[in-house]
């Protein structure tokens, strides 16, 4: 399966944008670049999802490299509720069932 | 509640013990999901259901998991004989599409921690 690398952590202050880079080498043509995020003692929420164009949504931004072995997922104004573990992940086209998280990149949002 | 619900949200069992825990998934929805995640990590896949089959249980750690759901709706993560490192956080999560659906977004509920004594 092909697997992402994110950093363990990253800090911002609050209401500055905040970028996060995930790098996918290996990713596959069918492969989907996913991105959720868990908060303190929740289960994990959807982001956004993109396959090569850059995808807008209310919670945030996706830019994808053109070779597409990069990605980084953009808040645009960080608050407090956005400090969350990230997680970046590959789907391929069949919807495989074993999303693999990794350790994702822990979000600290300094006031 | 319109979410994805778990029960318990704790529970403590003492090794050996065997524990049942609970998915309501969101009304509707076809797939449905069990993680484990440790402390620290990233939620780590156990099985997989299509309606009521169960399409995928490559994740289940030993013959000691099972996980059922009967009607196609509720879902049942049953654990056997209870040690010690399973104790961690299990996570059900649905989705209203089939597994065939790269878009299909995932819900996840609470979860229910379990610490094994």
């Amino acid at each position: 399966d092909a697997k992402t690398t994110q950093p363990n952590s990253m800090e911002s202050n609050e209401e500055e944008p905040v970028h996060l880079p995930c790098n996918h080498s290996t990713i596959s043509g069918t492969d989907y670049i996913h991105w959720y995020r868990q908060l303190p003692s929740q289960g994990p929420e959807y982001v956004i999802h993109g396959l090569t164009s850059n995808v807008n949504n209310r919670m945030a931004s996706l830019a994808i490299a053109e070779d597409r072995k990069s990605s980084t997922l953009i808040l645009h104004r960080a608050t407090l509720r956005d400090a969350a573990v990230y997680y970046c992940i590959l789907r391929d086209y069949g919807g495989a069932n074993n999303l693999f998280f990794g350790t994702g990149t822990r979000l600290t949002v300094i006031p | 509640g319109a979410g994805v619900s778990q029960s318990p949200r704790y529970k403590v069992a003492k090794r050996g013990q065997d524990v049942a825990l609970r998915c309501d998934p969101i009304s509707g929805h076809v797939s449905l999901f069990w993680y484990q995640q440790a402390l620290g990590q990233g939620p780590e896949f156990l099985t997989y259901f299509q309606n009521e089959a169960q399409l995928d249980k490559s994740g289940l750690p030993s013959d000691r998991f099972f996980a059922e759901r009967p009607e196609g709706s509720v879902s049942t993560l049953k654990i056997q004989r209870t040690q010690q490192e399973d104790s961690a956080v299990y996570l059900c999560a649905s989705s209203l599409s089939l597994a065939g659906g790269p878009s299909g977004e995932l819900f996840f509920g609470e979860g229910s921690r379990l610490t094994v004594l």
